[in-house]
């Protein structure tokens, strides 16, 4: 079936480093794609979208790149920082065999980050 | 202002009570959506509406699940005869327009444990 596939489960990094994290979708026909960040405890909270008409969006030290064509989109902290440590989350809105979807939401598996002082 | 808020924030169940959980939205949000997360997942769709309406509710697991929102906006999921494979975080969301590329605010969800 329709999914995304979030890779690595598991991202560890030094202070100051950068990280990235990559999905990949199956519905050609998605067009928006929003990552999410998790802390414990808490409910998923929006940390930056793309659409699919533009191909990169940067906001301060986080940016989301995606290729239609490979079907992909990644996440890039860059200057990590302690707080930054937490599970993060791509999502896109897969359209479903009747070609309606009413926006729900499909969630990768998720990427444990941390970030080492 | 207020974001999405839930209630209880805890819940734990014998297994055969029936619970309930509340949603309420941000103010004058048109769509709402519950998602479930299993330890260590991803959120899941359960089900959708569209001021009172129910659109989609594809994603609930049985029969035992029903989830309402009478008046367009607070919204109650209901499990009855609780199985211990519904505990699970389950989490509300509204976004502001029924577009598909409107963003979601997610609220901090309700821990389900079914014993």
């Amino acid at each position: 079936g329709e999914n995304v596939e979030q890779h690595p489960s598991t991202l560890s990094v030094q202070e100051g480093d950068s990280a990235v994290i990559k999905c990949t979708y199956s519905d050609s026909a998605s067009n928006y794609f929003p990552w999410y960040k998790q802390e414990l405890g808490k409910g998923p909270q929006l940390i930056i979208d793309i659409r699919s008409n533009v191909g990169e969006k940067k906001d301060q030290r986080i940016a989301v790149t995606l290729n239609k064509t490979a079907k992909h989109f990644s996440l890039h902290i860059t200057e990590t920082q302690p707080e930054d440590s937490a599970v993060y989350f791509c999502a896109a809105i897969l359209t479903n065999a009747g070609g309606t979807s009413y926006g729900k939401l499909t969630f990768g598996q998720g990427t444990i980050l941390t970030v080492h002082p | 202002g207020a974001g999405v808020s839930q209630s209880p924030r805890y819940k734990v169940a014998k297994r055969g009570q029936d619970v309930a959980l509340r949603c309420d939205p941000i103010s004058g949000h048109v769509s709402l959506f519950w998602y479930q997360q299993a330890l260590g997942q991803g959120p899941e769709f359960l089900t959708y509406f569209q001021n009172e309406a129910q659109l989609d509710k594809s994603g609930l697991p049985s029969d035992r699940f029903f989830a309402e929102r009478p008046e367009g906006s607070v919204s109650t999921l209901k499990i009855q005869r609780t199985q211990q494979e519904d505990s699970a975080v389950y989490l509300c969301a509204s976004s502001l327009i029924a577009d598909l590329k409107e963003t979601q605010y997610f609220g901090p969800g309700t821990r389900l444990l079914v014993l």
